[in-house]
This record gives C-alpha cells, sequence and structure tokens, in this order.
C-alpha cells in the first residue's frame, strides 16, 4: 500500500517560515490535502489539491508538490500555527484514502 | 452553517457491535462523498471508509475491511458506520467528513467538513 513520510516534528521561531514535507513514490502524480489540527479539535483542511488554499485559510499557508515530496509551507508563522499537520492523498492502486504520520509543528 | 454531528459511540466488550451515525445540516448530503476517519489516542488519523454520493460505491482500509460496513441514508441527512467484531485496538475517536465534491474515487481535493468526533472504547 501506499505510505505517506512525515517528519514527527518541525520547530520554528515566530515570524519565520515552516517546511512540513510529505514524501511518497512519485507523489506529484498525486493530488495532496494538507490538515491542521490543534490540540482537542477536529481536523481543518487547510491545503487541498497540493497548493489550493480554502476560503478563510490564511494566504501564509501554502502547498507544493514535485517529485517525491509534497511540502507546506508557512510563512510568518504565528503561536496560533502550532499543532499537528497531515497530508493526505488518494492511492489509485488500492482504492484508499492515505493520511501521513503527522508533524507536530511548534513554535519557539 | 455546514455541520455533522456524530453519535453512538460509547464503551463495547471485545467482539461486540455500534451503530456510528453522522447527522448532517446545512448542505444537501446526497451531492457529497462522505467518510469515515479515526485517532486512537495520542495517535494520528487513519482513514477507515468512503461512501458515493448516491451510497452505491464503498471502500474500506484494511483493518476494517469485513468488520465495518458504511452506508447513508440521504432522505434522512444520515451517515452509518456499523462496526461489528470490536477489537481493543479500535478504541478511538471516530470522525465522520464531508468530501469537497461528489466526485467518485475522490482523486482530487478531500474532506472539508469534519464533526467534532464520538469516543468508542473496546475493553
Amino acid at each position: 500500500s501506499y505510505v505517506l513520510t512525515q517528519p514527527p516534528s518541525v520547530s520554528v521561531a515566530p515570524g519565520q517560515t515552516a517546511r512540513i514535507t510529505c514524501g511518497g513514490n512519485n507523489i506529484e502524480s498525486k493530488s495532496v490535502q494538507w490538515y491542521q489540527q490543534k490540540t482537542g479539535q477536529a481536523p481543518v483542511v487547510v491545503v487541498y489539491d497540493d497548493s489550493d488554499r480554502p476560503s478563510g485559510i490564511p494566504e501564509r499557508f501554502s502547498g507544493s508538490n514535485s517529485g517525491n515530496t509534497a511540502t507546506l509551507t508557512i510563512s510568518r508563522v504565528e503561536g496560533g500555527d502550532e499543532a499537528d499537520y497531515y497530508c493526505q492523498v488518494w492511492d489509485s492502486s488500492s482504492d484508499h484514502r492515505v493520511f501521513g504520520g503527522g508533524t507536530k509543528l511548534t513554535v519557539l | 452553517e455546514v455541520q455533522l454531528l456524530e453519535s453512538g459511540g460509547g464503551l463495547v466488550q471485545p467482539g461486540g457491535s455500534l451503530r456510528l451515525s453522522c447527522a448532517a445540516s446545512g448542505f444537501t448530503l446526497r451531492r457529497y462523498v462522505m467518510g469515515w476517519v479515526r485517532q486512537a489516542p495520542g495517535k494520528g488519523l487513519e482513514w477507515l471508509s468512503i461512501i458515493s454520493a448516491s451510497g452505491d460505491a464503498t471502500y474500506y482500509a484494511d483493518s476494517v475491511k469485513g468488520r465495518f460496513t458504511i452506508s447513508r441514508d440521504n432522505s434522512k441527512n444520515t451517515l452509518y458506520l456499523q462496526m461489528n467484531s470490536l477489537r481493543a485496538e479500535d478504541t478511538a475517536l471516530y470522525y465522520c467528513a464531508k468530501d469537497v465534491n461528489g466526485d467518485f474515487p475522490p482523486l482530487y481535493y478531500g474532506m472539508d467538513v469534519w464533526g467534532q468526533g464520538t469516543t468508542v472504547t473496546v475493553s
């Protein structure tokens, strides 16, 4: 089955840029979604179809997808961005929705 | 306001059954693909199942295939998850989620509305 690999944690100082990666075999051929989950809350989609941003999501959140790595970039990080972030794709070979293991973003 | 409200969770013994419900409001359920995702305590998100807008197609994660059944009643604006042969490792918070559109299978986009979840404890 298709596997998505994320770093367990990323730390960044306020105002800096955070980059969270999601690795998968030829992931550039798939559409990648990113979800933000704050403690005790349900997930919220922050990027879909690689780089589209839902209404209400700040422009500071952006996505890219190339080769074997998709990346969620959060510019000008704020304390409120501290959360777990998950990437997700649809794997057509197994007809499964797949999540990455999640990355905990810590704002120093 | 678009909302999903899960119910039906609880404490069940190993081998037992539960049926989760997810009541949808603020949108026309029959137009959208729907699904279930769970999160074990302290763990990440695990996709479980997905159902087409009409209900005529379903897919399951290997971990629940043959034990769980997803269904929907569009006339009642409700999604269901019938869970049988429950195991300790099924203990989790169960979320229902709405897809962005009715495309099936959902090659693009993903889930744009989530419920707050219902807790299932198998012990």
